[in-house]
């Protein structure tokens, strides 16, 4: 399978502890995003990274949030301190030009749900 | 940044029966985008419109951008059991990294 792969699937966790997903995106796609989708709303963006560079994170992010890149391959994402208003899926998405060319749509993950107690 | 607005947020459709989805930025758009969400999966890439006034159609789904690249809208004509689905329309500002989705479309099929 050559698609976006996320890990875990789902995540169960009490509230103040700290979960980290991972994402691996297209192997060619230089541009990856985290975004963030609770039940009937669209994904919220979080975060934009082109290679290991973090270009862009959402203002509705706290401190609690961190994501990274280290080699321009795959990104984590850390909560720390978990709410339970964390609880939603968290979807990564890849690109392989900047939005708007060719073939810059985003390629989504199947995506890592997150439920905190 | 923009904000984007979907309408009707829900879409119960009699097979056969034609409807169409509605999409409006709060900002002029660089392009809009749509994606389709079947039950327990991930948004799917269905188009991309760029120009203004743009009208793309893919088998029963007709797409358009609006001529001050504000709003767009969804029509699908001739509605199957394969059309359930929430769809997101996705706007790009200029000079924007990314994409601002907007609540969806949830649409069911009566056989």
């Amino acid at each position: 399978d050559t698609g976006v792969s996320q890990d875990p699937r789902h995540k169960i966790t009490k509230r103040g502890q700290n979960v980290t997903f991972r994402c691996d995106p297209i192997s060619e796609h230089n541009r990856l995003y985290w975004y963030r989708q609770t039940l009937g709303q669209g994904p919220e963006f979080l975060t934009y990274f082109q290679n290991e560079a973090q270009l862009e994170k959402s203002r509705l992010l706290s401190d609690r949030f961190s994501a990274e890149r280290p080699k321009g391959s795959f990104s984590t994402l850390e909560i720390q301190r978990t709410e339970q208003g964390d609880s939603a899926m968290y979807l990564c998405a890849s690109s392989l030009l900047p939005l708007g060319g060719d073939t810059g749509e985003l390629f989504f993950g199947e995506g890592s749900r997150l439920t905190v107690l | 940044g923009q904000q984007v607005m979907q309408i009707p947020q829900y879409q119960h459709v009699q097979e056969g029966e034609d409807f169409t989805t509605y999409c409006n930025s709060s900002t002029t758009l660089s392009n809009i985008q749509w994606y389709k969400q079947r039950p327990g999966g991930h948004p799917v890439f269905l188009i991309q419109l760029v120009k203004s006034g743009e009208v793309k159609k893919q088998k029963r789904l007709t797409f358009q951008f609006g001529e001050a690249k504000k709003n767009s809208s969804l029509h699908i004509t001739a509605t199957q059991t394969t059309d359930v689905g929430t769809y997101f329309c996705a706007g790009l500002g200029s000079n924007d990294y990314k994409l601002s989705f907007g609540a969806g479309t949830t649409v069911t099929v009566r056989a």
